[in-house]
This record gives C-alpha cells, sequence and structure tokens, in this order.
C-alpha cells in the first residue's frame, strides 16, 4: 500500500463548479499536511497547508482527519485556471515530505 | 532572486554515461533534497541535504549520488545511466528541516532520457 493515496482522476468538471479531493495516508505519526499544485511539465508549488481545524484560502478549503487519517481539498466556483494536478503531501518523523501520485483536474468552459 | 535553478532542461544519455545534474539556489535556505517523479508514482525523494557538508539518504538513493560543499550548490550524480533512471528530476529547497519544511521551492526540472 502507499504511503499516500490519490485518486488520479482525471476530473472533468464545468466552470463554476464545486469539486473535492479525497487522500488518505497510511503513517499515523504523521505531523504536516499539504496540497500542492502542478501545472503540465512544471514544477509543483504549495496551495496550501492542512491544519487540524480545517483552513480556507479563498475559494480553496482544506480539511483534515486524523482519526481516519485523510485529508480533502474542496474547489468551490471552479475556473479554467484551476486545471492543474493536485498533490497531497505528508511530512512525516525524519522530516521526510512524502507525495501522493496526485488527482488531476481539467475543469471545461 | 532567481530562485532554484536547474540545469541542464533535458538530457539524453545513453546506458552507462554518467552525468550530474546542477542545482542552485539563491535564498540562503539550510534544507535542499532531490526528487525524481515518474508517471503514477508521485515524488520520489533520493538524497537531501540539511546544510553545508552533510547529506542523507531519502527513499531511492541507489544510483545516485550527492554532495554539498555550499549553501547554495547540491549536485545530482548519476554514476553509471540505466533506463531506469528515465524521469523528471526536481530539486527543491526550503528554510528549515522542521515542520515549517512546507515551503519547499522548486525548481522547473530535468528531464532525463536514459537510452
Amino acid at each position: 500500500r502507499k504511503e499516500v493515496e490519490q485518486d488520479p482522476g482525471p476530473f472533468n468538471v464545468p466552470e463554476g463548479a464545486t469539486v473535492a479531493f479525497n487522500c488518505t495516508y497510511s503513517n499515523s505519526a504523521s505531523q504536516s499536511f499539504f496540497w500542492y499544485r502542478q501545472d503540465c511539465r512544471k514544477e509543483p508549488k504549495l496551495l496550501m497547508s492542512v491544519y487540524s481545524s480545517g483552513n480556507e484560502d479563498g475559494r480553496f478549503t482544506a480539511q483534515l482527519n486524523r482519526a481516519s487519517q485523510y485529508i480533502s481539498l474542496l474547489i468551490r466556483d471552479s475556473k479554467l485556471s484551476d486545471s492543474a494536478t493536485y498533490l497531497c503531501v505528508v511530512l512525516n518523523a525524519g522530516n521526510m515530505l512524502t507525495f501522493g501520485g496526485g488527482t488531476r483536474l481539467m475543469v471545461k468552459p | 532572486n532567481a530562485g532554484v535553478t536547474q540545469t541542464p532542461k533535458f538530457q539524453v544519455l545513453k546506458t552507462g554515461q554518467s552525468m550530474t545534474l546542477q542545482c542552485a539556489q539563491d535564498m540562503n535556505h539550510e534544507y535542499m533534497s532531490w526528487y525524481r517523479q515518474d508517471p503514477g508514482m508521485g515524488l520520489r525523494l533520493i538524497h537531501y541535504s540539511v546544510g553545508a557538508g552533510i547529506t542523507d539518504q531519502g527513499e531511492v538513493p541507489n544510483g545516485y549520488n550527492v554532495s554539498r560543499s555550499t549553501t547554495e550548490d547540491f549536485p545530482l550524480r548519476l554514476l553509471s545511466a540505466a533506463p531506469s533512471q528515465t524521469s523528471v528530476y526536481f530539486c527543491a529547497s526550503s528554510y528549515s528541516t522542521g515542520a515549517s519544511q512546507e515551503t519547499q521551492y522548486f525548481g522547473p526540472g530535468t528531464r532525463l532520457l536514459v537510452l
């Protein structure tokens, strides 16, 4: 079993739709959690950290459920520019980041 | 600031050849790392460094060497290239090695093809 698992998608949604991605992690000792965004043939960039109480940044909301060991990302009012691959990232003991395989989102006009 | 730079952008090697992928950052970051990205696998950590003179192995270190003689530079050496090393390689850096390392800055990547 992969340490961080994501549905690879693609998720095809129309502009304006709300879409949610989940990510599960296997190491219960994981310390910190993040969502990165990666555009096609580009480097990953930090989208947002995920805090235990949940956090929001504009149209993006991240949630953490430690009991069930999953992280979610909700995107409201999807824009064409949101089309990208979203990477779930977990920081484990030893300060190593573990990346999920990514979920691809395609927002259509 | 140029951020994190990587050279070359593309490289084709023959099996058995060696080469060095260059990585440099101008943000005075202590922590630097190398990842490889393969389809469906996510990024996997090859080697990392918590400061000049200190390096350690990541998840997939075999076939690669690193050194960190300065804070700015963190080259990755392929000792004897194999087709299994065909991948996209990303170098990254961050301010610290603790929980705040979420602010990972990635270079643009090097696309390597080994024939």
